[in-house]
Formats: C-alpha cells, sequence, structure tokens
C-alpha cells in the first residue's frame, strides 16, 4: 500500500532560521511527488513538482529535493509569511487509475518574527 | 496560470437540504477533477475522482447517493450533498487537472467550501 509520512508534525522557527521538512514516501513505483503549501481555511497552493530521484527545484527561498524514500524541502532564512501547512503527494506510477495522490499528513509551520 | 474556482466558499443550512457546489478551472481544460473532504487539522481525504462525460469513481466508504458528482464539461464539475446531515459539516475541496503532460501534471486546488450543517 502506498503511503507517505512527513516529519515534523509541526515546526516553529525564528524568522530567519533555516530548516528542512521531511516526506517519507512508500509507492510502488513513483510518478511524481508534489508539494503543496496550505493557509488556513484555503485550498492548498501548488509548489513544486519532483519527477525522478537527484532533482531539484526552487521557488524563493524554497527548495525541494527528492531521493528514492524521501524528499525534502529546504527553507532559507523563512519569514513570517512562510507560515503555512507543507503538504507532500505522491502519485505512483501503478494504480487503478493512474490519477491518484496520496497525501501526507503536513507540517505545520510556523516562522516567528 | 491553472487557476481553479470553487463556490460557495461558505454554506450554513438546516438539516436535509440538499447543497451543491460547483468547481471550474478558469484557464485551463480539466480531464479530471477531484472531490477531497478535509477534517481540523487532518489531510485531505479524498472522496471521488471524475473525468469528463464518464461516471465518477468513488472511494470506498463514501456514499454515491448521498454525494452526487458531475463532471458535465471540460472546466465544471459539481457535488451536490443530498439531505445533508451534521455530520456531513466539513471543508470540501476541489482540484482539477488538465493541460499538456496529461496524468503528470500536478492537481490544482480551489479554496474549498465550508459546509455547516445545523
Amino acid at each position: 500500500e502506498d503511503q507517505v509520512t512527513q516529519s515534523p508534525e509541526a515546526l516553529r522557527l525564528q524568522e530567519g532560521e533555516s530548516s528542512s521538512l521531511n516526506c517519507s514516501y512508500t509507492v510502488s513505483g513513483l510518478r511524481g511527488l508534489f508539494w503543496y503549501r496550505q493557509d488556513p481555511g484555503k485550498g492548498p497552493e501548488f509548489l513544486f513538482t519532483l519527477y525522478s530521484a537527484g532533482e531539484e527545484k526552487e521557488k524563493e527561498r524554497l527548495k525541494a529535493t527528492l531521493t528514492k524514500k524521501e524528499s525534502f524541502l529546504h527553507i532559507t532564512a523563512p519569514k513570517p509569511e512562510d507560515s503555512a501547512t507543507y503538504l507532500c503527494a505522491v502519485q505512483a506510477s501503478v494504480d487503478n487509475y493512474g490519477q491518484n495522490f496520496v497525501f501526507g499528513p503536513g507540517t505545520r509551520l510556523s516562522v516567528l518574527p | 496560470g491553472a487557476v481553479v474556482s470553487q463556490h460557495p466558499s461558505r454554506v450554513i443550512c438546516k438539516s436535509g437540504t440538499s447543497v451543491k457546489i460547483e468547481c471550474r478551472s478558469l484557464d485551463f481544460q480539466a480531464t479530471t477533477m477531484f472531490w477531497y473532504r478535509q477534517f481540523p487539522k487532518q489531510s485531505l481525504m479524498l472522496m471521488a475522482t471524475s473525468n469528463e462525460g464518464s461516471k465518477a469513481t468513488y472511494e470506498q466508504g463514501v456514499e454515491k447517493d448521498k454525494f452526487l458528482i458531475n463532471h458535465a464539461s471540460l472546466t465544471l464539475s459539481t457535488l451536490t450533498v443530498t439531505s445533508a446531515h451534521p455530520e456531513d459539516s466539513s471543508f470540501y475541496i476541489c482540484s482539477a487537472r488538465g493541460g499538456l503532460g496529461g496524468d503528470y501534471q500536478p492537481q490544482h486546488f480551489g479554496d474549498g467550501t465550508r459546509l455547516s450543517i445545523l
């Protein structure tokens, strides 16, 4: 069964304090790994797609990396506006419909000024 | 690009009422749309997947007759919660996927609908 776990469950950082969020996955063939940001009361906002081990993507203060077992979302010098829940999702290459994402539980990030 | 609009953003209604939620892809054709439910401080739970012009595929444990899904066009899907009861109160979120790259594209989400049944 495809599974996604994320750690830590919650993370509090001071503004400017860099850190990393982890997404570990078990999937029967990875089609893609996706990172989203979700603000309270809103739908998830797409950040990155990673398709193969070794791939990296960057956007402003965020950098996502991928290995065969996990992905990291590195946050460099975070600002209070980076506070949100970060969700990781994987899509397997072998399933009934080739459609479904399996979401992790998320990491709630709080960046204090 | 890849904007998904969901309406209404909030609904409060009496028990027994049917509620319709719309999900539109504004700047791309969504070959596939998804409906999720999210409980407080929990991740998204997939309810069903719909392809344009086809019947929706429901996840195990989701009542087809309770949650009616219609995907009549490449830009619109609707979720109707029939005869809603307090236990149906939740945050419902739609997502859409399409365009070049097909199944390798990410899902793009609407802003959700907060449903409260009194």
